[in-house]
C-alpha cells in the first residue's frame, strides 16, 4: 500500500520565480492537505483540496494557490517566490468518508529561495 | 494566545524513563486530538489519535485528553534513544490540523 508520496524533493529557486510541487495522496484518500514548515516551528495549513475544489485555506497570501485533479493528486503552486517562502512544504492526504481527520504525511518537499 | 501550546523543550530522560509531553488549545469546539513524531530533517509520523475524554494506549505510547481543561499529553513508556524525536501536538480545526511548535524529547542512554 502505496503512502502518500511528494515530489520533488529538493528544489533551489531564486526571488521572483515560480514553483510548482506536486503530491499524491495514500491508496484510498481523496483530501489533500498542503501545509508549510519552517525550521523550528511546527507545520502551518495552506489549503485543502476535496473533491478538485479548494475546500479551506489557511493565512497564506494569493501567491499560493493549489490544483486537485480527479485523480485525488494536488499541486501546489507558488508565486513570485520571496526568500521567506524558504521551508518544508508538506503534503498530508486524509478520507473525508470516515469522518475523523487522520492526516497522513508525505516526505516533504525541502524549498529554498536564494 | 497560541492556538496550540507545547513547551518546546528540550525535554530530556534517562533510558528506559517515562517521558510526559504536554499540550493546551484553545478551540473548546475541539473534537479530534493528535500526536506525530518528527525526525530531524524528515516529516511528521502519525503515532497516536484520540477524540474522547480520558486514556488511549498504544504499546509504549498512552495519548491522555482532558477537555474540561483543554488539555493532551502523551507518556512514552521504556522510553528508548530511538524515541529522540520532535514530538508535535495537532488538534482540528474546521478542515484543517493547527500545530503546535513542537517539543524535542531526548532520550540519554
Amino acid at each position: 500500500d502505496a503512502g502518500v508520496t511528494q515530489s520533488p524533493t529538493h528544489l533551489i529557486k531564486t526571488r521572483g520565480q515560480q514553483v510548482t510541487l506536486r503530491c499524491s495522496p495514500k491508496s484510498g484518500h481523496d483530501t489533500v492537505s498542503w501545509y508549510q514548515q519552517a525550521l523550528g516551528q511546527g507545520p502551518q495549513f495552506i489549503f485543502q483540496y476535496y473533491e478538485e475544489e479548494e475546500r479551506q485555506r489557511g493565512n497564506f497570501p494569493d501567491r499560493f494557490s493549489g490544483h486537485q485533479f480527479p485523480n485525488y493528486s494536488s499541486e501546489l503552486n507558488v508565486n513570485a517566490l520571496l526568500l521567506g517562502d524558504s521551508a518544508l512544504y508538506l503534503c498530508a492526504s486524509s478520507s473525508t468518508g470516515t469522518g475523523y481527520d487522520e492526516q497522513y504525511f508525505g516526505p516533504g518537499t525541502r524549498l529554498t529561495v536564494t | 494566545q497560541k492556538e496550540v501550546e507545547q513547551n518546546s523543550g528540550p525535554l530530556s530522560v534517562p533510558e528506559g524513563a517515562i517521558a510526559s509531553l504536554n499540550c493546551t488549545y484553545s478551540d473548546r469546539g475541539s473534537q479530534s486530538f493528535f500526536w506525530y513524531r518528527q525526525y530531524s530533517g524528515k516529516s511528521p509520523e502519525l503515532i497516536m489519535s484520540i477524540y474522547s475524554n480520558g486514556d488511549k494506549e498504544d504499546g509504549r505510547f498512552t495519548a491522555q485528553l482532558n477537555k474540561a481543561s483543554q488539555y493532551v499529553s502523551l507518556l512514552i513508556r521504556d522510553s528508548q534513544p530511538s524515541d529522540s524525536a520532535t514530538y508535535l501536538c495537532a488538534v482540528n480545526g474546521p478542515g484543517k490540523l493547527i500545530f503546535g511548535q513542537g517539543t524535542e524529547l531526548s532520550v540519554k542512554p
